[in-house]
């Protein structure tokens, strides 16, 4: 069965600080999706990014970016230089293509990012 | 386009009652999901449709029950609430296209309490 783990619960920063949220997963797939989400104080859920197990190139969008890496199943964040608009609880999720229908996802359990002014 | 909408944002029901938490897209997506949060937790899948007609249970659809006969709405029934149950709820959908990983577009939420 697929799982997503996201070790750390809370991280706590002062602005302009850069954090990595970490994510582990487990899939028995060799093709599979993972996603992040980003779940700020009035409890939206926004998507942040989308990547494929078979494309492991590192990407930046602005202030984030993410760090592939199918040898140790990890699925990496990191905000350059937070602010405080960044507070918020972030998620890791999976998708399985052997699914045959549904593209449902396995969330990880979530990291509450807080920066400070 | 007003993209994933959920009606109520906020219900308290008494032990035993029941009601519909009603979900709505304008995306056309095929794809429909429910999933609930329980505090400081992330989220689990209750259950989740592939197009008008088709459902299927996710990881925790005791005490839970849906229907699909749009594509556009898939609304959630709580029969005899229990506190168990007291969570917020997200609806989600996305793209159809099996396999290919599209990114899920989700409702504000509904916060429910039961007492």
């Amino acid at each position: 069965a697929q799982k997503v783990t996201q070790a750390q619960t809370e991280i706590s920063v002062v602005e302009k600080e850069d954090v990595t949220l970490d994510c582990v997963y487990e899939t028995r797939d060799t093709t599979y999706y993972l996603f992040w989400y980003k779940q700020p104080p009035s409890g939206e859920l926004v998507f942040l990014i989308r990547r494929n197990s078979f494309d492991e190139q590192n990407e930046i969008s602005g202030r984030y970016s993410w760090n592939f890496q199918k040898s140790t199943s990890s699925f990496n964040f990191t905000i350059t230089a937070s602010q405080v608009v960044d507070s918020a609880v972030y998620f890791c999720a999976l998708s399985e293509k052997g699914q045959a229908a549904g593209n449902k996802l396995t969330f990880g359990g979530g990291t509450r990012v807080l920066v400070k002014p | 386009n007003a993209g994933v909408t959920q009606t109520p944002k906020f219900r308290i029901l008494k032990i035993g009652q029941s009601m519909t938490l009603q979900c709505t897209q304008d995306m056309n997506h095929n794809y429909m999901y429910w999933y609930r949060q329980d505090p400081g937790m992330g989220l689990k899948l209750i259950y989740y449709s592939v197009g008008a007609g088709i459902t299927d249970k996710g990881e925790v659809p005791n005490g839970y029950n849906v229907s699909r006969s749009t594509t556009e709405d898939f609304p959630l029934r709580l029969e005899l609430a229990a506190p168990s149950q007291t969570s917020v709820y997200f609806c989600a959908s996305s793209y159809s296209r099996p396999g290919t990983g599209y990114e899920q577009f989700f409702g504000p939420g509904t916060r429910l309490t039961v007492l």
